[in-house]
């Protein structure tokens, strides 16, 4: 079975510094997704960024990216420029490609707070 | 509405009491998802829809846990005699792709149900 694991229960950055969140996984499948999910308190799950393990080009929206090194199972997620509105729950997940693998698996998130 | 909507937000049962909690997707959506997310942890997999059909029951943690989606919009999700250990936040998810919204990362959550068992 895949798992994911976030090693970081909480990390903490300046406003307008950069910070990184790391996320591991384990997976005996070549083709899968990834994915970095944000939850402010008390609000919905948003999609943040995804990457397709079949590219090797790492995946940016404006100020997040991802460093993705498949063959170490590591998909950490970069935050460029902090803002306020970055401070919230961070999961990272899996998405095999396999029949029946809609489903994504989690990690245990990294807390993000944001000091001003 | 726009989004995926959940009801209630909050529900408080006794140990033992039946509990039901709806999810209303974005309209089209094939895809429905339900998890459950514990408290401090991420969310886990409970059972996935594609329009009607219940494809995936695998993440059910018990028999009395029980999903439908009978006209393959709105879902209900029923916890019967539930227990302490069911007291979690219940988040419904819908995608308009046909594999889950890995395609495309757009696979849209609700707010969640908040559910406290005493």
């Amino acid at each position: 079975a895949q798992t994911v694991t976030q090693s970081q229960p909480e990390m903490s950055v300046q406003e307008a510094e950069t910070v990184t969140l790391s996320c591991t996984y384990d997976t005996s499948e070549s083709d899968y997704y990834l994915f970095w999910y944000k939850q402010p308190p008390s609000r919905q799950m948003i999609l943040v960024i995804r990457q397709e393990a079949y590219k090797q080009q790492n995946a940016t929206e404006n100020r997040f990216s991802v460093n993705f090194q498949k063959a170490a199972k590591s998909f950490s997620l970069k935050i460029s420029d902090s803002q306020l509105g970055d401070a919230a729950m961070y999961f990272c997940a899996y998405m095999g490609t396999q029949g029946g693998s809609e489903k994504l698996v989690f990690g245990k998130g990294t807390k993000l707070t944001v000091n001003p | 509405g726009a989004g995926v909507s959940q009801s209630p937000r909050y529900k408080v049962a006794k140990r033992g009491q039946d509990v039901a909690l709806r999810c209303d997707p974005i309209s089209g959506h094939v895809s429905l998802f339900w998890y459950q997310q514990a408290l401090g942890q991420g969310p886990e997999f409970l059972t996935y829809f594609q329009n009607e059909a219940q494809l995936d029951k695998s993440g059910l943690p018990s028999d009395r846990f029980f999903a439908e989606r009978p006209e393959g919009s709105v879902s209900t999700l029923k916890i019967q005699r539930t227990q302490q250990e069911d007291s979690a936040v219940y988040l419904c998810a819908s995608s308009p792709s046909l594999a889950g919204g890995r395609d495309t990362g757009e696979l849209f959550f609700g707010e969640g149900s908040r559910l406290t068992v005493l």
